[in-house]
């Protein structure tokens, strides 16, 4: 199994709900990302976990919760999103945090 | 600061033609460097990746690249492009051998159109 799976693939949400998304790989990888995607741009890294453990935190804000269950899981619990933070919420993951990363199809979020 | 650069934001080609596709990165150390790209509504691929020996990798789908250190670069290229290859192209690159804060830093992207 060679898969990153993310889901939900869409989410309209408010300012005011909260939710999750959710990324899965069951290639034994040790390191699981996220990223943020706008139109026509690269992905910008907003977490990493390293063996489970927060190691890189973009200076994102509060609004958005990374939560590492287990070695196979990552999840992203959002509360109180702005319309700016609508778009393209990618999941990688890669062995080490050198290798190279495995993507996700992504979930594509538009905040009302 | 770590970052990279691809200088081609756009490229319009014709099927058949060649590609060459820019990319460096701020300076040197030990580097691992990739390129992804992007098929309109998918997700992001690997089409090779650079982490020692050979300087010139082969990748999927005919592309190949040439690392020089000297220059810090690593260009993409394909002899004859096809129409869909049309795609946005991601030079990626990260630093050391890893650990905790190690990241990937993406270029700009480049978006090539290939006209049949």
């Amino acid at each position: 199994d060679t898969e990153v799976t993310q889901t939900p693939k869409h989410l309209v949400m408010g300012m005011t709900n909260k939710k999750s998304l959710k990324c899965e790989q069951h290639m034994g990888h040790r390191a699981m990302y996220w990223y943020k995607q706008k139109a026509k741009k690269p992905p910008e890294l907003m977490f990493v976990y390293s063996y489970e453990k927060l190691s890189i935190n973009e200076s994102v804000p509060s609004r958005f919760s990374p939560e590492c269950p287990n070695s196979s899981l990552l999840n992203l619990h959002l509360h109180a999103l702005q319309p700016e933070d609508s778009a393209l919420y990618l999941c990688a993951s890669s062995q080490e945090s050198y290798n190279e990363q495995f993507f996700g199809p992504g979930t594509r979020l538009t905040v009302l | 600061a770590q970052s990279v650069s691809q200088h081609n934001h756009h490229v319009i080609l014709s099927e058949a033609a060649s590609l060459e596709l820019g990319c460096n990165y701020s300076y040197g150390g030990t580097v691992n460097l990739f390129w992804y790209v992007q098929y309109p509504g998918q997700h992001l691929q690997l089409l090779l990746k650079y982490f020692s020996g050979d300087p010139l990798v082969k990748g999927i789908k005919g592309f190949e690249a040439e690392f020089i250190k000297s220059k810090f670069s690593f260009n993409l290229r394909k002899p004859s492009v096809q129409w869909s290859d049309t795609a946005e192209y991601f030079c990626a690159v990260n630093w050391g051998y890893g650990g905790a804060t190690n990241k990937l830093i993406f270029g700009t992207g480049t978006l090539l159109a290939v006209q049949p």
